[in-house]
C-alpha cells in the first residue's frame, strides 16, 4: 500500500515552461512534506518542503503547495531550466521527527531545449 | 549540512554471499537510516540505527537479512546477507541534518548487482 503517490513517471516540458509534478499522500498522520532531486549516480538531494500548518512555500523557481484536504501537493519549477532534468521524488514524514521519509516512485522531469 | 560517504559505490555479488556497505558522516549524528531502491521503485526505508541499541526494522525486512552496526555516531554498516537476484537495489545511507530539522542528507549510494 503506497502511503505517497506520485502517478506521473515522467513529464517532458520545454525549457523557460513551468513544470508542475504532483504528489498524493493517503496517510493524515504525515505533517512534513519534502521533494528531492535526484541525479543518476547521485544520491537524492534536498529540495524543497513544507510544513502541514502552510499551503505554500517559496525559493527562488521553486514553490511547493499543499493542499491539505485533498491530501495533495505539487511542486512549481518557473522557468524550467536545462538542469532541472532529474527525477524528482517526494516524500513525507510523521511528526516527531524520529522516523525516516515515506517516498513516492518518483517522476523524471525531462527539460527540452 | 552533512557529507556522507558510502562504500562501495557499486558491486557485483554472486548469489548466496554477503556484502557490508559502509556509510561515513563527516559530524556527530543520532539517527541513521537505511534505504532501498529497487529498479523503478520508491526509496523504502530498511531500518533506522540509533547509536548504543539496537536497529529498528521496517515491516518486510529482518536482522538477519540485514544486520546492521552502529558503533559510533559518525559510522555504521549495512550487510546484505544471503544475496539473491531480488536484491540487486541502490542501498542509500542518510542521516538527519540536526535533531527535529526534519531534513535528511543521502549519500550516494550503493549499486549492488546480485548474479
Amino acid at each position: 500500500d503506497q502511503q505517497v503517490k506520485q502517478n506521473s513517471p515522467s513529464l517532458s516540458v520545454q525549457e523557460g515552461r513551468i513544470s508542475i509534478l504532483n504528489c498524493d499522500y493517503t496517510n493524515s498522520m504525515f505533517d512534513y512534506f519534502l521533494w528531492y532531486k535526484k541525479y543518476p549516480a547521485e544520491g537524492p538531494t534536498f529540495l524543497i518542503s513544507i510544513s502541514s500548518i502552510k499551503d505554500k512555500n517559496e525559493d527562488g523557481r521553486f514553490t511547493v503547495f499543499l493542499n491539505k484536504s485533498a491530501k495533495h501537493l505539487s511542486l512549481h519549477i518557473v522557468p524550467s531550466q536545462p538542469g532541472d532534468s532529474a527525477v524528482y521524488f517526494c516524500a513525507a514524514r510523521r511528526g516527531g521527527g524520529a522516523d525516516g521519509l515515506t517516498f513516492g516512485k518518483g517522476t523524471h522531469l525531462i527539460i527540452q531545449p | 549540512s552533512a557529507v556522507i560517504s558510502q562504500k562501495p559505490s557499486r558491486d557485483i555479488c554472486q548469489r548466496g554471499t554477503s556484502l557490508t556497505i559502509q556509510c561515513q558522516v563527516d559530524s556527530q549524528v543520532t539517527m541513521m537510516f537505511w534505504y532501498r531502491q529497487q529498479p523503478g521503485q520508491s526509496l523504502t526505508l530498511i531500518a533506522t540505527a540509533n547509536q548504543g541499541s539496537e536497529a529498528t526494522y521496517e515491516s518486510g525486512f529482518v536482522i538477519d537479512k540485514f544486520p546492521i552496526s552502529r558503533p559510533n555516531l559518525t559510522f555504521s554498516t549495512l550487510t546484505v546477507s544471503n544475496m539473491s537476484p531480488e536484491d540487486s537495489s541502490i542501498y542509500l545511507c542518510s542521516v538527519e541534518v540536526g535533531a527535529g530539522a526534519n531534513v535528511l542528507t543521502f549519500g550516494a549510494g550503493s549499486r549492488l548487482t546480485v548474479l
